[in-house]
C-alpha cells in the first residue's frame, strides 16, 4: 500500500488496558509526526520525530508514548488513559521537517476509551 | 504563540454560488499559511499553500498580511466540493509545527 497507513483504524479500550496505534510511511520521508482530532477542539500536534529521533513533544502526558525504530515506521504506546483520550489519532509524514515541506496523512485510527 | 481561527463551523451554499472560507490567524513573525480538506471517507490532504500562489479546484487564497487573513474563495461551488476544510499555520520556529484552525464543514446543495 503506498502513502500513510495507520493501523487498527478502530480501537476501544478499558482505562487499564495498554495499547498501541502503528502508523507506516511508504513514502521515503524522514519526519513523522502524531495528531489529536477529538470533536471539540482543533487538530493538535503530538509529538515530531525526523529521521528517528523526537524533535517535538507538545506538552503530551506520560500516558503517551511514542516510538520511532525507523524512519518508516511510528508508534503511539497508550497506558491507563482517560476517557477525555478518546479521539482521532491521526499520523502524518513529510520529507522533513522545516518549511516547504508538505506533511502527508494517514486515515486516521479511531479511539475509544471507556 | 501561534493561532488560527476559523469563525465558521458550518457554511451551507448552493451550487454555482460564490464561496468564502475564513480564516484569521495569530503570529509575530512571517508565516506560512495552508488549506488542508478532507472529504467523506477520505483522509486529509493538503489543498493548496500560500507560497505556491495557485489556484487549486477553483480554489484561491491569498495572504492578507494587515488583516492577517487567509480567507479560501471559490467564484462558483460544486457540489463535490462538500467537505471539511481546515486552515493552518506554520511559524518560522524550530521544527515543522502546524497548528490548525478548528475546521469549516462546507456544504454545497444542489
Amino acid at each position: 500500500e503506498t502513502g500513510v497507513t495507520q493501523t487498527p483504524r478502530h480501537l476501544v479500550m478499558g482505562m487499564t488496558n495498554k495499547k498501541s496505534l502503528k502508523c507506516e510511511q511508504h513514502l521515503g520521508h524522514n519526519a513523522m509526526y502524531w495528531y489529536k482530532q477529538s470533536a471539540k477542539k482543533p487538530l493538535e500536534l503530538m509529538f515530531v520525530y525526523n529521521f528517528k529521533e523526537q524533535t517535538e513533544n507538545n506538552s503530551v502526558p506520560s500516558r503517551f508514548s511514542p516510538e520511532c525504530p525507523n524512519s518508516s515506521h511510528l508508534f503511539l504506546h497508550l497506558h491507563t488513559l482517560q476517557p477525555e483520550d478518546s479521539a482521532l489519532y491521526l499520523c502524518a509524514s513529510s520529507q522533513e521537517t522545516g518549511r516547504g515541506n508538505e506533511q502527508f496523512f494517514g486515515p486516521g485510527t479511531r479511539l475509544t476509551v471507556l | 504563540a501561534q493561532r488560527v481561527t476559523q469563525p465558521e463551523k458550518l457554511l451551507s451554499v448552493f451550487k454555482g454560488a460564490p464561496v468564502e472560507l475564513k480564516c484569521n490567524y495569530s503570529y509575530s513573525g512571517s508565516p506560512e499559511l495552508f488549506w488542508y480538506v478532507q472529504y467523506s471517507r477520505q483522509r486529509l490532504q493538503l489543498l493548496l499553500r500560500h507560497i505556491s500562489r495557485e489556484s487549486i479546484k477553483g480554489f484561491t487564497a491569498d495572504l492578507n498580511k494587515g488583516e492577517t487573513s487567509f480567507h479560501l474563495k471559490k467564484p462558483f461551488a460544486q457540489e463535490e466540493d462538500s467537505a471539511m476544510y481546515y486552515c493552518a499555520l506554520r511559524g518560522n520556529n524550530a521544527g515543522n509545527m502546524l497548528t490548525f484552525g478548528g475546521g469549516t464543514r462546507l456544504m454545497v446543495k444542489p
